[in-house]
């Protein structure tokens, strides 16, 4: 079964713009994790926020965490066209042993 | 020098064919993953290895069979290929479970 919604599905911008892309899931997780995927290619690891965090950096990417509100996002700053690609939210639990992933976020950055 | 590396990356067969997928890692990681991603681009596991010990199997046909000989390889054996096969299969590992997965770059099978 799906356990992340990710919204919005498609998103376009120009270059140096900021990306945000939400992400929702429904049962307790230990962890949640973003991936990137260039079109054509295997998943990226890009960051991992456990469940006692509430926000996480890494370079251009900020993460946050809700739990109480079983929410997500990934803010990409000063987007490059480089960065287009899909992104997926995918979520970790102890409770089922497995990393389930969203449908995904298609971003598209204009030069 | 591929961390997660999976043969073939293309795979065009006729339907009621036996093709299997291998996948190799040299991470040292002690779980493997097989993931079916489909035209829609959503990810379902397949299945899941920890040190060669099958941990997790999901709802999959069992003409699909995961076998891995040692804690770096996990194949996939799908016989009688069907039409509804057609997806890109991806080979992951993680150090532990629930940890950062580490991906292949996937097998885009066709059944025609």
């Amino acid at each position: 079964s799906q356990q992340g919604e990710e919204d919005p599905q498609a998103l376009s911008i120009q270059e140096g713009e900021n990306a945000t892309m939400n992400c929702s899931y429904k049962t307790s997780i230990n962890n949640l994790q973003w991936y990137r995927q260039n079109s054509g290619r295997g998943l990226v690891h890009l960051i991992l926020i456990r469940s006692n965090e509430r926000e996480k950096h890494s370079g251009r990417l900020r993460v946050t965490l809700d739990t109480s509100k079983k929410s997500s996002s990934l803010l990409i700053t000063a987007s490059r066209a480089a960065d287009t690609a899909s992104y997926f939210c995918a979520t970790g639990s102890s409770n089922t042993g497995k990393l389930i992933f969203g449908q995904g976020t298609t971003l598209q950055v204009k030069p | 020098d591929t961390a997660v590396s999976q043969t073939p990356k293309y795979l065009v067969t006729q339907m009621g064919n036996d093709k299997s997928i291998k996948c190799e890692q040299n991470l040292g990681h002690d779980t493997m993953y097989w993931y079916k991603q489909d035209s829609k681009k959503f990810l379902k596991i397949m299945f899941s290895y920890n040190n060669k010990e099958l941990i997790i199997n999901e709802t999959v046909p069992n003409r699909f069979s995961p076998k891995s000989p040692d804690k770096a390889h996990l194949n996939l054996h799908i016989n009688s290929l069907e039409l509804g096969d057609s997806a890109v299969y991806f080979c992951a590992s993680s150090q532990r479970d629930l940890y950062g997965y580490t991906f292949g770059s996937g097998t885009r099978l066709t059944v025609v």
